[in-house]
């Protein structure tokens, strides 16, 4: 069975400066994949960045980036620079590639980012 | 590319009423997922499909709850009769199975009150 953590309810961080959203995951499958996702107020769901449990380099997409350590089980999405615009809910998911793909979501991390 | 359509966007019912939820996915991807979100939560997968055939439905309230997907494209969710704990956000998303980094892609949602 899959299971994700997300142990920060809300976070609150300063406009320009860099916040890490923590994510830890539980799973037996040999290979995976992590995702994280934005939740504006608005609801739709948006895909930011992807890791394989078998990728050597932490992912990265623009101001996002994801510190990636297997041995730990983690997953933390690191957003520089934040702007106004970052404040969401975000959600830390995986997937297993093979078997059904279920796709297993955390309970989510609100982040309001202060001007 | 048009993206995971889903209607009615709203709905309030009064408990012990049916309600009916529909879904159609981006074209071509064979995986569909109906999703619970509760207020301040995270996503709970109901049914995942693949093609028209069910791959997990663990979590669906199969008293209550039942989903279909004809013809391995649209889909429909239904409630019979509703409860209060009901009232959620009902989310469809669909990926394209068989390739690890793939990510869901979501619909809009669709707001259930159930009064």
């Amino acid at each position: 069975a899959q299971k994700i953590t997300q142990t920060q309810p809300g976070m609150f961080v300063q406009e320009k400066e860099a916040v890490t959203l923590d994510c830890t995951y539980d799973t037996s499958d040999p290979s995976y994949g992590l995702f994280w996702y934005k939740q504006p107020s608005s609801g739709e769901m948006i895909f930011l960045i992807y890791q394989g449990s078998y990728d050597q380099q932490n992912a990265t997409e623009g101001r996002y980036s994801l510190n990636f350590q297997k041995a730990r089980k983690s997953a933390n999405l690191v957003i520089s620079a934040s702007q106004l615009g970052d404040s969401a809910m975000y959600f830390c998911a995986m997937k297993s590639d093979f078997g059904n793909e279920k796709l297993t979501f955390g309970t989510g991390t609100r982040l309001t980012i202060i001007p | 590319e048009a993206g995971v359509a889903q209607s009615p966007r709203y709905k309030i019912i009064e408990k012990r009423q049916s309600v009916a939820f529909w879904c159609n996915p981006i074209s071509g991807h064979a995986t569909l997922y109906w999703y619970q979100q509760i207020l301040g939560q995270g996503p709970k997968l109901l049914i995942q499909f693949q093609n028209n055939g069910v791959v997990d439905d663990s979590q669906l309230p199969k008293d209550r709850f039942s989903a279909e997907r004809l013809k391995g494209v649209d889909s429909t969710l239904k409630i019979q009769p509703a409860k209060l704990e009901d009232s959620a956000v009902y989310l469809c998303a669909s990926s394209s199975p068989g390739t690890p980094n793939t990510e869901a892609f979501f619909g809009q949602g669709t707001r259930l009150t159930v009064v």
